[in-house]
């Protein structure tokens, strides 16, 4: 059973775009929700987490928004560059504990 | 060190033989976590520890797969009679304390059983 579910699996956005990932959780158990972005043949690299008392935080072009309601959560990536190109995964965790990825999208930036 | 350091980077073993691979955490951290990756497939976890404790074992696949921090610090998964199936990245991360805090991943080791 897939804790974490994300969509879309990949996405193409011509530069500048405002690509948006989104993923979706059932464990009301959950406290910390990181997006990490991994490059072809590197360890995937943390670039933003959120708490669930906060609906919304930004980090330079990267925000995160969250809907503990709708057990939801999204990454948005402003004035998307082509080095954004790269396979984004959502994760989730509680306590501590291992974390719950996501299946990953992979993002596709046209120069 | 400056980051998560993995090693070997790349492994082929022959269908059968044992391997073992390595995570060196980022200095002072307490948590260290093993995932496998399958080719385009997200992060699965296999293992947590904190400090040299194994606190949670449950997402090892099999009794073939064992993992040790015996002193804290540095992490062997050790595979034994790998199997076909055992082909993956294997992730390596670390992160300051226990509680959901940020997490830090090495590169990985790709396993190639042939």
């Amino acid at each position: 059973q897939q804790q974490v579910k994300q969509s879309p699996q990949s996405l193409i956005v011509q530069k500048g775009g405002i690509p948006i990932i989104n993923c979706a959780y059932e464990n009301t158990a959950f406290d910390y929700f990181p997006w990490y972005q991994q490059f072809p043949g590197k360890g995937p690299a943390l670039l933003i987490a959120i708490r669930p008392d906060v609906s919304e935080k930004k980090e330079g072009r990267f925000t995160i928004s969250f809907n503990k309601s709708a057990k939801q959560f999204s990454l948005h990536i402003m004035d998307s560059q082509p080095g954004d190109s790269a396979t984004y995964f959502c994760a989730a965790s509680s306590a501590g504990n291992q974390f719950y990825f996501g299946t990953g999208t992979s993002l596709t930036v046209i120069p | 060190g400056a980051g998560v350091s993995q090693s070997p980077r790349y492994k082929v073993a022959k269908r059968g033989q044992d391997v073992a691979l390595r995570c060196d955490p980022i200095s002072g951290h307490v948590s260290l976590f093993w995932y496998q990756q399958a080719l385009g497939q997200g992060p699965e976890f296999l293992t947590y520890f904190q400090n040299e404790a194994q606190l949670d074992k449950s997402g090892l696949p099999s009794d073939r797969f064992f993992a040790e921090r015996p002193e804290g610090s540095v992490s062997t998964l050790k595979i034994q009679r790998t199997q076909q199936e055992d082909s993956a990245v294997y992730l390596c991360a670390s992160s300051l304390k226990g509680g959901s805090t940020e997490a830090f991943f090495g590169q990985g080791t790709r396993l190639t059983v042939v």
